[in-house]
């Protein structure tokens, strides 16, 4: 199985804020990555998938890239509805796996 | 698009109980369908996928679960279904409907299950 690892397991930022989550994979992967956020309570939701491509409804603060092993998932301007439990997950292959999660409080 | 589970509730170690998952807004049989779960205060794990028609709705599954769950659906009925057997305590989760197109675009909002003596 493919494993994945995000860093940092949590985080605190202040509003307007650039930040940064990284997800690395055990074995390199094609475009194939995804990010959710969950707020607690809640369902995830999507918000990037193909590594960088952004759900419809997305706002533009929010960005994705890497490649092979390393992805990462930005927020240019940190809103205070930006809170909540980050994931990435792969869909190279089966099983499909996620990160332990990134949890983001607004400071 | 929307996606609303049910079926969850309280099982015995080593019973069964089968989720549904009504779907609305979308043609089920164009769609790869899966389920994850989210065991209370974990993060979430992949559980089974149904794939679509023109792929001849074949399935894949977690190791965890393979041989004692199975994802099917009545696309005539616009439902998607996770019959699950010889539940283990391991097993409790809120189980989550998704719909696999882009990875996983559309989410129900899932139903709890509880497996306890």
């Amino acid at each position: 199985d493919i494993q994945m690892t995000q860093s940092p397991s949590s985080l605190s930022a202040s509003v307007g804020d650039r930040v940064t989550i990284t997800c690395r994979a055990s074995q390199g992967l094609s475009k194939n990555l995804a990010w959710f956020q969950q707020k607690p309570g809640k369902a995830p939701e999507s918000l990037i998938y193909d590594t960088s491509i952004l759900q419809g409804g997305v706002p533009s603060r929010f960005s994705g890239s890497g490649s092979g092993t390393d992805f990462t998932l930005t927020i240019s301007s940190l809103q205070p509805e930006d809170f909540g439990t980050y994931y990435c997950q792969q869909y190279d292959r089966y099983p499909y796996t996620f990160g332990q999660g990134t949890r983001l409080d607004i400071q | 698009v929307q996606l609303v589970e049910s079926g969850g509730g309280v099982v015995q170690p080593g019973g069964s109980l089968r989720l549904s998952c009504v779907v609305s807004g979308f043609t089920l049989s164009d769609h790869h369908m899966d389920w994850v779960r989210q065991a209370p205060g974990k993060g979430l794990e992949w559980v089974g996928r149904s794939r679509n028609k023109p792929n001849r709705y074949t399935t894949e599954y977690a190791a965890s679960v393979k041989g004692r769950f199975t994802v099917s659906r009545d696309d005539s009925k616009n439902l998607l279904f996770l019959q699950m057997n010889n539940l283990r305590t391991e097993d409790a989760a809120v189980y989550f409907c998704v719909r696999g197109f882009h990875s996983f675009d559309h989410w129900g909002q899932g139903t709890l299950l509880t497996v306890s003596s």
